[in-house]
């Protein structure tokens, strides 16, 4: 079974910082997706950012990047210029390829992320 | 706004009853996914519906079952309601079963349990 580790439950980061959010999976596929998902206090899930894995360059999403290191098995989420809106808990998740999805995400336990005014 | 529209927000119940939560996917959206967010879980998968038809099943359990109708909605019905039951439960759709296709989430139902 596929597994998602989020080893920091908790984070803080200055305003205007970079922090970097650490994620590693468990898999033996070769063909998956992974995602982060943020869950502000509104407690509605918002994709981030996405990665498929048989691509070598790094997703970027305006101020959200990744570093993904398939032999790793690491999938770290950059946020730069930090912003109290980015405050929140991010999940990271993978999903199986392949089968037309017929799979749901598999979740971490998610990184509580502090934005310090 | 993700699209994705659940009913109700809140749910008191009593241990042992029956409680049906109800899911709308986004416009165009054929897959519908069900997930429970617990303190010590974590974001648990459910199962998964696609255009009607049951396509994976996760850690759901035997007393919780689920449906899509041809207007692709869902309802999840959970049953003999226990404590450990009580949680965030959340649905999401996506556009096809493609799983490059990301989910997109409603703002979920708390079920509270007492």
């Amino acid at each position: 079974a596929q597994t998602v580790t989020q080893s920091q439950p908790e984070m803080s980061v200055q305003e205007a910082e970079t922090v970097t959010l650490s994620c590693t999976y468990d898999t033996s596929e070769s063909d998956y997706y992974l995602f982060w998902y943020k869950q502000p206090p509104s407690r509605q899930m918002i994709l981030v950012i996405r990665q498929e894995a048989y691509k070598q360059q790094n997703a970027t999403e305006n101020r959200f990047s990744v570093n993904f290191q398939k032999a790793a098995k690491s999938f770290s989420l950059k946020i730069s210029d930090s912003q109290l809106g980015d405050a929140a808990m991010y999940f990271c998740a993978y999903r199986i390829g392949g089968g037309g999805g017929a799979d749901g995400l598999t979740f971490g336990k998610g990184t509580h992320l502090i934005i310090q005014p | 706004d993700s699209g994705v529209t659940q009913t109700p927000k809140h749910l008191i119940t009593a241990t042992g009853q029956r409680v049906t939560l109800r899911c709308s996917p986004r416009s165009g959206d054929l897959s519908v996914y069900w997930y429970q967010q617990s303190l010590d879980q974590g974001l648990q998968f459910l199962i998964q519906y696609y255009n009607g038809e049951e396509r994976a099943k996760g850690n759901i359990l035997e007393r919780f079952s689920a449906q899509q109708f041809p207007d692709l909605h869902s309802e999840l019905n959970l049953s003999s309601l226990e404590l450990g039951d009580s949680a965030l439960y959340f649905c999401a759709s996506s556009m096809g079963g493609l799983a490059n296709s990301p989910l997109h989430f409603g703002n979920g139902t708390r079920l509270t349990v007492t």
